[in-house]
């Protein structure tokens, strides 16, 4: 089964950092373009990063600096390490991954809360 | 950065009914346009690509159209598994925006 299963949010306060992990089921994380997409609480949904197949990256200007996306081929997993958290990077985090024509596989989403 | 704006923002309808939401783009992003379903509590789910194109599974009752800065999501015959809130996002150039979402309800 083709699947995205994300792990590694929590409640975490200001200034602190968390590591978000997708492990991929069913295809090849490091073939495909692969997105981290967040959803602040009763918001809309914002790119938050990318990583080419290629491996070139993408960052929203919001966390630039901050976070970096990666991928570790042999366990097929990606990952956002998330550095100098502030209040406004609460939200729900999706891992997806991005066909160029659609963002087709979603995981099921990790909840991070920044606060004291 | 291309701002996407959806209308209507919320909308109320009855089981049968026709249904669209507009999405229109800051500038032309011929049809780099996909449209999303969000159930509360889920994942969003891709439904229309390319701006028409019907994702694999999807029922036929959803269709897309337009091109350049104006897109049209239709949904014929409203059910009542349709209640969600929807997003049209373009993926012509970075940052992949989204609008700011339809929260649809049943009547």
């Amino acid at each position: 089964e083709v699947q995205l299963v994300e792990s590694g949010g929590g409640l975490v306060q200001p200034g602190g950092s968390l590591r978000l992990s997708c492990v991929a089921s069913g295809f090849t994380v490091s073939s495909n373009y692969m997105t981290w997409v967040r959803q602040a609480p009763g918001k809309g949904l914002e790119l938050v990063s990318l990583i080419y197949s290629g491996g070139s990256t993408y960052y929203a200007d919001s966390v630039k600096g901050r976070f970096t996306i990666s991928r570790h081929n042999f366990k097929n997993t990606l990952y956002l390490q998330m550095n100098s958290l502030r209040a406004e990077d609460t939200a729900v985090y999706y891992c997806a991954r991005d066909l160029r024509s659609g963002f087709d596989i979603w995981g099921q989403g990790t909840m991070v809360t920044v606060s004291s | 950065d291309i701002q996407m704006t959806q209308s209507p923002s919320s909308l109320s309808a009855s089981v049968g009914d026709r249904v669209t939401i507009t999405c229109q783009a800051s500038q032309d992003i011929s049809n780099y346009l996909n449209w999303y379903q969000q159930k509360p509590g889920k994942a969003p789910k891709l439904l229309i690509y390319d701006a028409s194109n019907l994702e694999t599974g999807v029922p036929s009752r959803f269709s897309g159209s337009g091109s350049g800065t104006d897109f049209t999501f239709t949904i014929s015959s409203l059910q009542p598994e349709d209640i969600a809130t929807y997003y049209c996002q373009q993926y012509d150039i970075l940052p992949y925006s989204f609008g700011q979402g339809t929260k649809l309800d049943i009547k």
